[in-house]
């Protein structure tokens, strides 16, 4: 059964960079898109980026000129990293598993999260 | 404000039916699948539905999932207590290359 672990700082001061990093267990690392979500306080869940094993990315484009995802595959690990934080950025932070792809007809598209970690919280206060 | 819309909440009594709209365009569910997740204060999102309509294994029939054009709608029947909760739509967009979901809906069980 596959499992998510995630971890990384929880308090952070304006500017710095958050770094979580989320490690894979129970399954194989290719074959998926490994993704990151967050929900501020009081806000529905945003969708903030995605890391294949082979290192392709997307990217939420409001978040996209201070974010990078990276991959590690002898560890079955990936990592997010987000620059300039500001208090916008308190939210809790889960990791998940994507399967995605083009169907069969090659013109309609699935995605979905089906596996996910038990998030972070992570503070953004001076 | 999101590219998926959904109203903020929906309620009904317990053995009640519900339903949860999601309303995107073509460049989302007009071209893209549909799921489905519902999230419990203080715990991980939960894959309800998948490509429209399918039940990962271990989810209840009483949820169901449909999608018609740009907009899809996710059913929940029979009622009980601990399906109070948020759920939310998501979806790719192909022309933005990003996930998207829903603002979300908080459902109460009266």
């Amino acid at each position: 059964q596959v499992q998510l672990q995630q971890w990384g700082a929880g308090l952070l001061k304006p500017s710095e960079t958050l770094s979580l990093t989320c490690a894979v267990y129970g399954e194989s690392f290719s074959g998926y898109y490994w993704n990151w979500i967050r929900q501020a306080p009081g806000k529905g869940l945003e969708w903030i980026g995605e890391i294949n094993h082979s290192g392709s990315t997307n990217y939420n484009p409001s978040l996209k000129s201070r974010v990078s995802t990276s991959v590690d595959t002898s560890k079955n690990q990936f990592s997010l990293r987000l620059s300039s934080v500001t208090a916008a950025d308190t939210a809790v932070y889960y990791c998940a598993r994507a399967i995605q792809d083009y169907d069969n007809s090659g013109y309609y598209y699935y995605y979905y999260m089906d596996v996910w970690g038990e998030g972070t919280t992570v503070t953004v206060s001076s | 404000q999101s590219f998926l819309t959904q109203p903020p909440s929906v309620s009904a009594a317990p053995g009640q039916k519900v339903t949860i709209s999601c309303s995107g365009s073509s460049s989302n569910i007009g071209s893209s699948y549909v799921s489905w997740y519902q999230h419990l204060p203080g715990t991980a999102p939960r894959l309800l539905i998948y490509v429209n309509d399918k039940r990962p294994s271990g989810i209840s029939d009483r949820f169901s999932g449909s999608k018609s054009g740009t907009s899809a709608t996710l059913a929940i029947t029979g009622l009980q207590t601990e399906d109070e909760a948020d759920y939310y739509c998501g979806t790719w967009d192909v022309s933005l290359t990003a996930g998207l979901f829903g603002g979300g809906t908080k459902l109460t069980v009266l």
